[in-house]
């Protein structure tokens, strides 16, 4: 079936560097795209979301850049900090919300 | 921004019985929606909690093992029947309020069955 997914379970990255988690999606029809963070304990939080008729959306310190020809979505945080250690999942959304496989950022001191 | 409050947040439960997991919105929303998590794994989605009438499941989860209700535009409980130790997980609700596009979350029950 339509899934979205993934390339990298966990992304270690320095504080203060740039992170950058990928994700696949292969619904070519999907029109809407979300990035949570869910940080130990708690459920997902809202990032950013776009929608299949943008390639870019800025929020604060993140970006979300999509590609639809080769159906793959990004997540850029910049001048990542202790507190962006979380896991992250992209979503594909239409009548209801489909969670890809999740990546771990860590962030190293 | 809206809350929503999930109750109970952890259990215990010996296998054979069942639990009620509830979850109150704050405001109005449009659709409410069940997902189970694996510790360490994607959220997967249960069902969507429709007011009035029956839910709607996905494919591999079915009303007997997990009735779900929805009597208001706020509130809505799922059951995990007849429980066994691989129904342990997070259980967690979510919503869509009106007018907005991107879904909430309570914190999730941390169920565990022995």
């Amino acid at each position: 079936g339509e899934s979205v997914g993934l390339h990298l379970p966990t992304l270690s990255v320095q504080e203060g560097d740039n992170s950058i988690i990928n994700c696949a999606y292969s619904n070519s029809a999907s029109d809407y795209f979300i990035w949570y963070k869910q940080e130990s304990g708690k459920g997902p939080q809202f990032i950013i979301d776009i929608r299949s008729n943008m390639d870019k959306r800025q929020g604060q310190r993140v970006t979300v850049l999509l590609n639809k020809t080769v159906k793959h979505l990004s997540l850029q945080i910049a001048a990542t900090q202790p507190g962006d250690s979380a896991v992250y999942f992209c979503a594909e959304q239409d009548d209801k919300i489909i969670f890809g496989k999740g990546t771990r950022l860590h962030i190293l001191p | 921004s809206a809350v929503i409050s999930q109750k109970p947040s952890r259990d215990i439960c010996q296998r054979g019985t069942s639990l009620t997991i509830q979850c109150q919105v704050d405001s109005q929303v449009t659709m409410m929606f069940w997902y189970r998590q694996q510790p360490g794994q994607s959220l997967t989605l249960i069902a969507t909690a429709n007011q009035g009438s029956e839910a709607t499941y996905e494919s591999g989860f079915v009303i007997d093992k997990f009735p779900i209700s929805r009597p208001n535009l706020t509130f809505s409980t799922l059951t995990v029947s007849n429980m066994s130790p691989e129904d342990s997980s997070i259980y967690l609700c979510s919503a869509l309020r009106m007018g907005r596009t991107e879904a909430f979350f309570g914190q999730g029950t941390r169920l565990t069955v022995v």
